[in-house]
């Protein structure tokens, strides 16, 4: 079945870095791209960025620029979120989904803490 | 960017009322918005695509409607298992925002 699964939990001090994963299955990963949302403890969704698995090409919200780069191995089907330089507020659930959003990851939850 | 403006934040409701939320966009986003339903602790599911397009498998109790910058989603007899946050989301262009979302509870 068509699916998205994410890496695990990670829990990273202040200043540090992130990097999640986003491993497809049941479909041809480079005719979907893929977008990452994310959502603090007890808030509403944030749309991150997006990236297309055919060619590269990437969008970022402008609140995370310089600080997000988004990736794919098109050879293992698998898409990365990576988060720089961490804060407090960057606590959250981080989700990868399909395209506009027919199948989602099962979401990883990052804790930023010292 | 497309700000999406979801109402209200909350609602209460009987089991079988018709309950609706309604979303504006900032512009003209022509009628490329989802409606997803999200239950604590879970991924969102995507409901509705293209403002009005059911997804597979959803129930008929669910719609939307609207074109434009006017929006709304409906459930049109609550039930007990529709207890959930509702966002709305545009893909008209990117980046592609959510609404503030819509807790729907149980009277």
């Amino acid at each position: 079945q068509v699916q998205l699964v994410q890496s695990g939990a990670e829990v990273k001090k202040p200043g540090a870095s992130v990097k999640v994963s986003c491993k497809a299955s049941g479909y041809t990963f480079t005719s979907y791209g893929i977008s990452w949302v994310r959502q603090a403890p007890g808030q509403g969704l944030e749309w991150m960025g997006w990236i297309s698995t055919s060619n590269g090409n990437k969008y970022y919200a402008h609140n995370l620029q310089g600080r997000v780069t988004m990736t794919t191995d098109t050879s293992t089907s698998t898409a990365y979120m990576e988060l720089r330089s961490l804060r407090s507020d960057d606590a959250a659930v981080y989700y990868c989904a399909r395209a506009y959003g027919d199948v989602w990851g099962q979401g990883t939850t990052v804790t930023v803490s010292s | 960017d497309i700000q999406m403006t979801q109402s209200p934040s909350s609602l209460s409701a009987f089991v079988g009322d018709r309950v609706t939320i309604t979303c504006q966009a900032s512009q003209d986003i022509n009628n490329y918005v989802n409606w997803f339903q999200q239950k604590p602790g879970k991924a969102p599911k995507l409901l509705i695509s293209d403002a009005s397009n059911l997804d597979t498998g959803v129930p008929s109790r669910f719609s939307g409607s609207g074109s434009g910058t006017d929006f709304s989603f409906s459930i049109s007899s609550l039930q007990p298992e529709d207890i959930a946050t509702y966002y709305c989301q545009h893909y008209n262009n990117l980046p592609r925002t959510f609404g503030q979302g819509t807790k729907v509870e149980i009277k």
